[in-house]
């Protein structure tokens, strides 16, 4: 099992640019997570998604878009990038239901300048 | 609104001693908690998972205990290793009750450093 995937490792966008965050994992896990992490803090939750087809908000929503078409796949929209959103995104995953750990992937840094 | 709190923000000390962070969270209605360790550059690697019934989990020179009903946790490391150097997080899966997401809650991170 390669686990939680996500490309790409690192990206440089200009202000107002789009990009998709894409996340894989091949455990056969029903929920999906994205994060964002900022120097010196812990993460925070952006949207998560409890099975294909299915997506919901988390914490700091705004700026990102996000769709859950497969078990598989859970990409990260953003759209118009601000400064805002240099940080470092973490995909995770997690077996059935809430008793269960989450997987994380090694991360993308974003920097928007 | 569920928050979590690790103390202390950073810590040193000789290879060998035995140490203790902590962690504290506000809301006891939780599913579980989690401790990470965090590499510099690097991701998240999953080090004990605790459920709400659970009060201890090891897992090699890692003890982690967990007080509901107080809402703290503690991460024990036993006769520590230079390799042991990492940020250390902590994270609560809170229950929904009331509305709110889903996913985890963490803190800010134990910046931990071996001497050797």
């Amino acid at each position: 099992n390669a686990g939680v995937t996500q490309t790409p490792k690192f990206r440089i966008l200009k202000i107002g640019q789009s990009m998709t965050l894409q996340c894989t994992q091949d455990m056969n896990h029903n929920y999906m997570y994205w994060y964002r992490q900022d120097p010196g803090m812990g993460l925070k939750l952006i949207y998560y998604s409890v099975g294909a087809g299915i997506t919901d908000k988390g914490e700091v929503p705004n700026g990102y878009n996000v769709s859950r078409s497969t078990t598989e796949d859970f990409p990260l929209r953003l759209e118009l990038a601000a400064p805002s959103q240099t940080s470092v995104y973490f995909c995770a995953s997690s077996y059935f239901d809430r008793t269960y750990e989450q997987y994380f992937g090694p991360g993308t840094r974003l920097t928007v300048t | 609104k569920q928050e979590v709190t690790q103390i202390p923000a950073a810590l040193s000390v000789p290879e060998g001693e035995n140490l203790v962070l902590n962690c504290s969270f506000t809301d006891s209605a939780i599913y579980n908690l989690q401790w990470f360790r965090q590499d510099p550059g690097k991701g998240l690697t999953s080090l004990l998972l605790i459920q709400s019934s659970q009060r201890e989990q090891t897992s090699g020179r890692l003890n982690a205990s967990l007080d509901k009903s107080s809402g703290r946790s503690t991460l024990y490391i036993a006769a520590s290793q230079p390799g042991d150097s990492a940020t250390y997080l902590c994270a609560v899966r809170a229950h929904r009750s009331g509305g709110g997401a889903d996913g985890l809650t963490f803190g800010k991170g134990t910046h931990l450093i071996i001497q050797p």
